[in-house]
Order: structure tokens, then C-alpha cells, then sequence
């Protein structure tokens, strides 16, 4: 069956370094998502991404946060100056059809931890 | 801002009790998810409901829309061990050009053989 692959599982950084994380979308798949989770918190949504670029975003999207589809198989998140908060799991999703109103496959995610 | 309630936070019931988690929105929704998250790993997308008062089953899961479509419900009947996990729900809400997708803080049901 189809998944929604991610890397790195954990990636540790410093405060103030831009980090890249990867995700593989299942690849029949329209659209793109990223997500947080603090630990033990809530999901919070990031960003959707349909045709090259994005078709919704949340609050906590700001300019420190940016996402891009280099290839065909590739969506990653970028964020520019990492801080202490932003230490979380990032899920990568992908879907079908509709934005945000059909099924989301989410990938393991990625751990990231901010020193 | 727009909110989604979820209630309880925490559930602890012995196997084979009944368990629900409640949604409530302060606001009309388009539709709303379920998802389901194992310690350690990833939301699964479970269920989505779209009309006001649905009710849908999946096995010993029940899943109710209310009628203002405002709140859901999500009922388990004679838990099991593999049930263990936070279920989440979602509500997608569409005001204006803006359309969110929030989710409710989670239940973490813990099951007791």
C-alpha cells in the first residue's frame, strides 16, 4: 500500500540555523499539508499546497516558514531561523482531490528538536 | 478565534466498557474528521462526516454529526486493548475566502486489559 515517507526521523539543530525537512507524498496524490504537533499537544495545521503553490496557510505559517515541490516526488518545509519553539513532530499528509475536506494520509513525521 | 472543544482529555476504562469522545465547535462546520493516533506514531485518518445529524459505523465505532453541525461524537462499544490511542477530530470550516482545518486537543483513551 501507498505511503507518505519523511526525513530525516530526527533532526537536532541549534537556534538560529535554517532546516529543511523532506517528505515524499504518495505520488497520485494532489494535494500537500504540513503539520506540527508539540509534544502531548494538539495537531496544528501549517500549510496546504495544490499546483505549485499554496492554497491555504494558518497563523503560524510566517515568513520563517516556506515550502516547495523542487521535483515531481519531493515536498519540503523549510524554516529559515529556527527557535526553541519551534521544536516539534512535523507530519507531512497528502490527499486526493479536495483540499482539506478529503482523506489525509500522514507520513511518521519528523522530530525536531531546537538546542 | 474559532475553537474546537474535545472532551475528555483523558479516558481510562477496562476492557470491554463502552468509551466516547465529544466534539464541540463554536462555530458551523463544513464537515468533520476523525483521526486516531497511536503513542509514538501518526494520525490514521478514520472518518469523515459531512451532513448535518449523519451517523456513520465502522465496526464498534459510531459517528455522529450533530444537527447544527456544530458538535460530533465518536462512540466505542466493548473496548479493546488495540483501541488504545488519541482520537482527534477536526472540523473544516469555510468563512469567507478563509478555510481552516482545526483539531480538537485529543482524547487519550488508555484501555485496561
Amino acid at each position: 500500500e501507498p505511503e507518505v515517507t519523511q526525513t530525516p526521523s530526527h533532526q537536532v539543530t541549534q537556534m538560529g540555523q535554517e532546516v529543511i525537512l523532506r517528505c515524499v507524498p504518495i505520488s497520485n496524490h494532489l494535494y500537500f499539508y504540513w503539520y506540527r504537533q508539540i509534544l502531548g499537544q494538539k495537531v496544528e495545521f501549517l500549510v496546504s499546497f495544490y499546483n505549485n503553490e499554496i492554497s491555504e496557510k494558518s497563523e503560524i505559517f510566517d515568513d520563517q516558514f516556506s515550502v516547495e515541490r523542487p521535483d515531481g516526488s519531493n515536498f519540503t518545509l523549510k524554516i529559515r531561523s529556527t527557535k526553541l519553539e519551534d521544536s516539534a513532530m512535523y507530519f507531512c499528509a497528502s490527499g486526493g482531490l479536495v483540499v482539506l475536506t478529503d482523506t489525509q494520509y500522514f507520513g511518521p513525521g519528523t522530530r525536531l528538536t531546537v538546542l | 478565534g474559532q475553537q474546537v472543544m474535545q472532551i475528555p482529555q483523558y479516558q481510562h476504562v477496562q476492557e470491554g466498557e463502552d468509551f466516547t469522545t465529544y466534539c464541540n465547535s463554536s462555530t458551523t462546520l463544513s464537515n468533520i474528521q476523525w483521526y486516531k493516533q497511536r503513542p509514538g506514531g501518526h494520525p490514521v485518518f478514520l472518518i469523515q462526516l459531512v451532513k448535518s445529524g449523519e451517523v456513520k459505523k465502522q465496526k464498534r465505532l459510531t459517528f455522529q454529526f450533530g444537527e447544527a453541525k456544530k458538535n460530533s461524537s465518536l462512540h466505542i462499544t466493548a473496548t479493546q486493548t488495540t483501541d488504545v490511542g488519541t482520537y482527534f477530530c477536526a472540523g473544516y470550516l469555510v468563512a469567507g475566502n478563509n478555510r481552516k482545518l482545526i483539531w480538537g486537543l485529543g482524547t487519550s483513551l488508555a484501555v485496561n486489559p
